[in-house]
Order: structure tokens, then C-alpha cells, then sequence
């Protein structure tokens, strides 16, 4: 079975710039969520999707940002337009949506540098 | 690949001693706590988890170790090997499918 696969591994963009980072969970989950870590921190919650519907979108930084996941499939993080502060690797994991815990498991990352 | 261990703390041990890698959580009412490892230019891959209602849990050479009291996690990997360097970050949340907060990650860098 395939895991959480993300797209690109990596970008470099200019400053200004708009950059679509996509995420493919694993199939039948419908939890999906999206982190980043800046600069070798923490990781740090962006937003979590139920299916297709947004259920927490508290860790947005900014209108920037944003989140689609049409259909309740893949989901995709667009930044637009993109700053220097935005350098940093972005994280999809999905789960399984059940009323018991379940374990998130992540993508490798999308690797964003803002120059 | 991403430097995962850049300004992170430090944790050397030498290969075939048992290493501790401590953490503080913010949340009383978090319920679930997980041990994440992640090597670099990969995600963060799931260690071991434990539940607010134990204290200690045993894994292939981990233990993670629960104190509510404190708001303190643990984790004791034993018999360290090189395949165990990486940075390692423990998590939290509230409720099933809620969000994961993650602490400040470890670098765990093994001596041969």
C-alpha cells in the first residue's frame, strides 16, 4: 500500500512568487493534515481537513495560505505570494477517521526555499 | 537534504548504551502522546505511542515512560545503534483525530 506521498520534494522560488504543494494521503483516510517546520524548529500545526471540509484551520499563518482538498482526496497548499519567512518544510500525514485514536502518518516533505 | 538537527539539542551517546531523550508537554488535558523519529530529507516516522491513562509502555528496544504529575515523556531506546541517529520529536493531543502538537525535537547522534 502506497503511504502519504507529497509533491514537489522540493522548490525554489523568488520572492512574490505563488507555489502549489501537493498532497496525495493514503487512500481511505480521511483525516489529512498539514504542518511545517521553519528553519529546523518545531513542527507546527497549518490545518486539518475531514474529507473535504476544513475542520481546523488555526495554525494558518496568514491569507497567503491556502488549502484545498476537493473531493476529499488529495489536498493542495498554495502560497501566494510567497516570503522570504515562508522557507521551511511543509508536511502532509493522513489518518483514518474513527472514534478510537488513530496513527498519523507523514509524507517526506515538501521542501520550500523563498529567495 | 534539510538540515533536521540545526539548532535542535544535542544527545550523543556511544553505540550499544541505552539513551533517554526527555520531553515537556504544555497540555494537562492531552490524552495521547507519541514518539516521533525523523532521519533527513524523510517525514517524521512513528515510534511508539501511550495513552494518559498509563504510565509506561514497551516497544522492540523503546520505552516510553508517562508522567502526568509533571507533564514529563520519555523515551529509553535500548542498546543504541547507528541507525538510531536522527531527530526526535514527542507529540500530544486532545481527542481522536485532533491536531498534534509536537515538543522542541532531540538530535540523537550515535558514537561507533
Amino acid at each position: 500500500e502506497a503511504g502519504v506521498t507529497q509533491f514537489p520534494s522540493h522548490s525554489v522560488i523568488e520572492k512574490g512568487q505563488t507555489v502549489t504543494l501537493r498532497c496525495d494521503p493514503i487512500s481511505g483516510h480521511d483525516n489529512l493534515y498539514w504542518y511545517r517546520r521553519v528553519m529546523g524548529k518545531e513542527i507546527k500545526f497549518l490545518l486539518h481537513f475531514v474529507k473535504e471540509s476544513k475542520q481546523d484551520e488555526s495554525g494558518m499563518p496568514n491569507n497567503r495560505f491556502l488549502a484545498e482538498r476537493t473531493g476529499g482526496t488529495y489536498s493542495t497548499l498554495k502560497v501566494q505570494p510567497a516570503e522570504l519567512e515562508d522557507s521551511g518544510v511543509y508536511f502532509c500525514a493522513s489518518s483514518q477517521l474513527r472514534g478510537g485514536i488513530t496513527e498519523a502518518f507523514f509524507g517526506q516533505g515538501t521542501r520550500l526555499t523563498v529567495v | 537534504g534539510e538540515s533536521v538537527g540545526l539548532h535542535l539539542p544535542t544527545l550523543s551517546v556511544q553505540e550499544g548504551d541505552n539513551s533517554i531523550i526527555n520531553c515537556a508537554y504544555s497540555n494537562s488535558a492531552s490524552d495521547y502522546f507519541i514518539w516521533y523519529k525523523q532521519e533527513s530529507g524523510k517525514g517524521p516516522q512513528f515510534i511508539i505511542d501511550i495513552r494518559s491513562n498509563m504510565d509506561k509502555r514497551q516497544g522492540q528496544r523503546v520505552t516510553v515512560l508517562l508522567n502526568k504529575t509533571v507533564k514529563h515523556l520519555s523515551l529509553q531506546i535500548a542498546a543504541t545503534q547507528p541507525g538510531d541517529s536522527a531527530v526526535y520529536f514527542c507529540a500530544e493531543k486532545t481527542g481522536a483525530n485532533s491536531k498534534l502538537t509536537f515538543g522542541k525535537g532531540i538530535t540523537l547522534s550515535v558514537r561507533p
